[in-house]
């Protein structure tokens, strides 16, 4: 079965500082990974995927994520944090990219930025 | 593209009634969609797969005779929560994919409250 691991509950940055949240998955197949984020009382916004390719990938509001294989890790980045990115964000991983997608959730980080 | 709109935004009602929460893709057509429910702080759970003229399939431990899902066209699937207590109390969330296209869009939930 799919899991994954988002070890940062609460992370706590200031603004203009980077940031990495850690996002590690078990999936036996080739996994389909996935970052949202969610504000208050929103539903989620994609900010970036991974099918396959090249293992960095950039996403929106200027965030990328690293696949890396031999660490079943999916980390999620961003040189320097605006305030607008305090949200809750979560990583996912799906078993397909056809047909009916079922998305595995980690339980989450909650971003914080100091000003 | 792409746009996942799910209404109401918040509901309350009363212990014992029944709430309906439409989710509807706007812009394409997505025989499969699904519900997430989440609680404070916590990550989505998968509750049920919602299948377009067909009969959804739930997750284990989901009451189908309480969460009734009717998914009657390609763009709109409801869920009803029948005689709702308080512990139905949530956040539920729809999303849809996107056909030949590997992520998933979200809708921006729905807070039911039940007094």
């Amino acid at each position: 079965a799919q899991s994954v691991t988002q070890p940062d509950i609460h992370i706590t940055v200031s603004e203009g500082a980077s940031l990495e949240l850690r996002c590690n998955y078990s999936y036996g197949a080739t996994p389909y990974l996935f970052w949202y984020v969610q504000s208050p009382g929103q539903g989620l916004q994609l900010l970036l995927k991974y099918f396959s390719g090249d293992t960095l990938v950039q996403g929106i509001k200027g965030f990328e994520a690293e696949f890396k294989r031999s660490q079943s890790s999916f980390n999620l980045r961003k040189p320097s944090v605006h305030w607008s990115d305090a949200a809750e964000y979560f990583c996912a991983v799906g078993d397909s990219i056809q047909g009916a997608q079922k998305l595995v959730f980690g339980q989450g980080t909650r971003l914080t930025i100091n000003p | 593209g792409a746009v996942v709109s799910q209404h109401p935004s918040w509901v309350i009602c009363k212990s014992g009634t029944s709430v309906k929460i439409e989710c509807r893709s706007l812009d394409f057509q997505a025989t499969t969609m699904f519900w997430y429910r989440q609680f404070p702080k916590q990550s989505l759970m998968l509750m049920a797969t919602s299948n377009e003229g067909s009969k959804a399939t739930y997750e284990q431990g989901v009451e189908k005779d309480k969460f009734l899902i009717n998914h009657a066209s390609l763009t709109l699937s409801t869920l009803t929560v029948t005689s709702a207590h308080p512990e139905d109390s949530s956040f539920y969330i729809c999303s849809a994919r996107v056909p030949g296209r590997g992520e998933a869009f979200f809708g921006q939930g729905t807070r039911l409250t039940v007094v």
